[in-house]
């Protein structure tokens, strides 16, 4: 079966630095995003990597490692509004997004 | 404003109802989805319309009930339903190019359903 772990909850403080992991056991791989969805609201894309490596975009960066089913999302200089559920989906080789349960991250003060 | 509305946002119904949601895109995309979202758990796609053709999850149940009149406008029609369908339903919408690559979806703020 086709399968997608995260951690379902980590906690950081303002300022500092976290890394949400995600594995995934997929039939294919056609690429990986990363989501973002705050509460009670739709969830908003971060991030896009289909070669390894670590793409960079502002405060977030995304790495991708195709031979170990491996990606992280680290999100640098944490702000409160970043509390959120991070959402890591792969597209298999059907082109179908296959979803993980999202990670919620929590920002302390 | 990402581009998809859906109403209505909030939906309360017993199980012997009828009722719909609804889903329309202002971004000019080919191709529409369901999802359905419950607590602590994946997102569950349910149906997926691309270039007027249907693709759906076979493990939904037939009381809920896509319509794709357009490329941009999406139904879920809901009859019967049971508690354990509470959840929320978001929509989507992507470009789907040649080469079946479909790009990043971009997500309406859901429809929170609640069965009694």
């Amino acid at each position: 079966g086709q399968n997608i772990d995260q951690p379902t909850e980590m906690t950081a403080t303002e300022g500092a630095i976290v890394q949400i992991n995600c594995t995934y056991q997929t039939s294919g791989f056609n690429g990986l995003f990363w989501y973002q969805q705050h509460a009670g609201e739709a969830p908003t894309f971060l991030s896009y990597n289909v070669l390894d490596g670590l793409e960079e975009k502002g405060r977030f960066s995304s790495f991708l490692s195709r031979s170990k089913g491996y990606s992280y999302l680290l999100l640098k200089e944490l702000q409160m509004k970043d509390s959120a559920s991070y959402l890591c989906a792969v597209r298999d080789s059907n082109y179908q997004l296959i979803w993980g349960a999202g990670t919620k991250l929590i920002i302390k003060p | 404003e990402t581009g998809v509305t859906q109403t209505p946002r909030h939906l309360v119904m017993g199980m012997t109802n009828k009722k719909s949601l609804k889903c329309e895109q202002h971004l000019g995309h080919n191709a529409m989805y369901w999802y359905k979202q419950s607590a602590k758990k994946p997102l569950e796609l349910m149906f997926v319309y691309s270039l007027e053709e249907r693709v759906e999850n076979n493990s939904v149940p037939s009381r809920f009930s896509p319509e794709c009149p357009n490329s941009s406008h999406l139904f879920l029609h809901l009859h019967t339903l049971q508690p354990e369908d509470s959840a929320l339903y978001l929509c989507a919408s992507s470009q789907f190019t040649s080469g079946r690559a479909y790009n990043e979806q971009f997500f309406g703020p859901g429809t929170r359903l609640t069965v009694l």
